[in-house]
């Protein structure tokens, strides 16, 4: 069975401060990680995923990801945080059920994003 | 935009009936995925269907049942409506690869 922890269900920062959302997981096997962001009454919008080669990754609205095998995580980062990026954010990782049939995501609690100005 | 749609946005029914959300997946996509997301349980996933075949399920009530059409679109059917079904029920597709596009999702309040 696979799991996700975010910890910190709430994060707050200041405009411009650096933006760090922790997620660790677990899984038996190999993990494909995403980031999902969620504005208020919208659906999930992919940020980034990782599923193999290089363990920086990069996603959109300038956020990147690590993946550390060894610590079993997948922060979430951006250097400078925006008024915009103020949503929900959800790590999740994929049941990997190989060939052409694709695994479900796992998500962790989610962590909501305030920024101050 | 995903490329996800789903109908309808919102609905609004009462305790013991049941409702129908229909979701299209992106064009190309043969894997449906169906969420429930829900203030106590977060997100959830219910079942998976790959070209019209069901591939996996998650905690799915027995209330509730799903299908994919040759088209490729699929319909999640709730039954029964409790009060504690009342959540945002999302529709994703995808393919190889493994990431999922989202659709807006189906508020369903059950009164």
């Amino acid at each position: 069975a696979q799991s996700v922890t975010q910890l910190g269900s709430h994060v707050s920062v200041s405009e411009g401060a650096l933006v760090l959302l922790r997620c660790n997981y677990s899984s038996s096997v190999p993990p494909y990680l995403f980031w999902y962001v969620q504005y208020p009454n919208q659906g999930l919008q992919l940020l980034l995923k990782y599923t193999t080669g290089a363990t920086l990754v990069k996603g959109i609205n300038g956020f990147e990801a690590e993946f550390k095998k060894s610590e079993t995580s997948f922060h979430l980062t951006k250097p400078s945080a925006h008024m915009s990026d103020a949503a929900e954010y959800f790590c999740a990782v994929s049941d990997d059920a190989g060939g052409t049939s694709y695994g479900k995501l796992t998500f962790g609690q989610g962590t909501i994003l305030t920024v101050h100005p | 935009d995903s490329g996800v749609t789903q109908t309808p946005k919102h609905l609004i029914t009462a305790t013991g009936q049941r409702v129908t959300l229909r979701c299209s997946p992106r064009s190309g996509d043969l894997s449906v995925y169906w969420y429930q997301q829900s203030l106590d349980q977060g997100l959830q996933f219910l079942i998976q269907y790959y070209n019209g075949e069901e591939r996996a399920k998650g905690n799915i009530l027995e209330r509730f049942s799903a299908q994919q059409f040759p088209d490729l679109h699929s319909e999640l059917n709730l039954s029964s409506l409790e009060l504690g079904d009342s959540a945002l029920y999302f529709c994703a597709s995808g393919r190889r690869g493994h990431e999922q596009f989202f659709g807006p999702g189906t508020r369903l309040t059950v009164l």
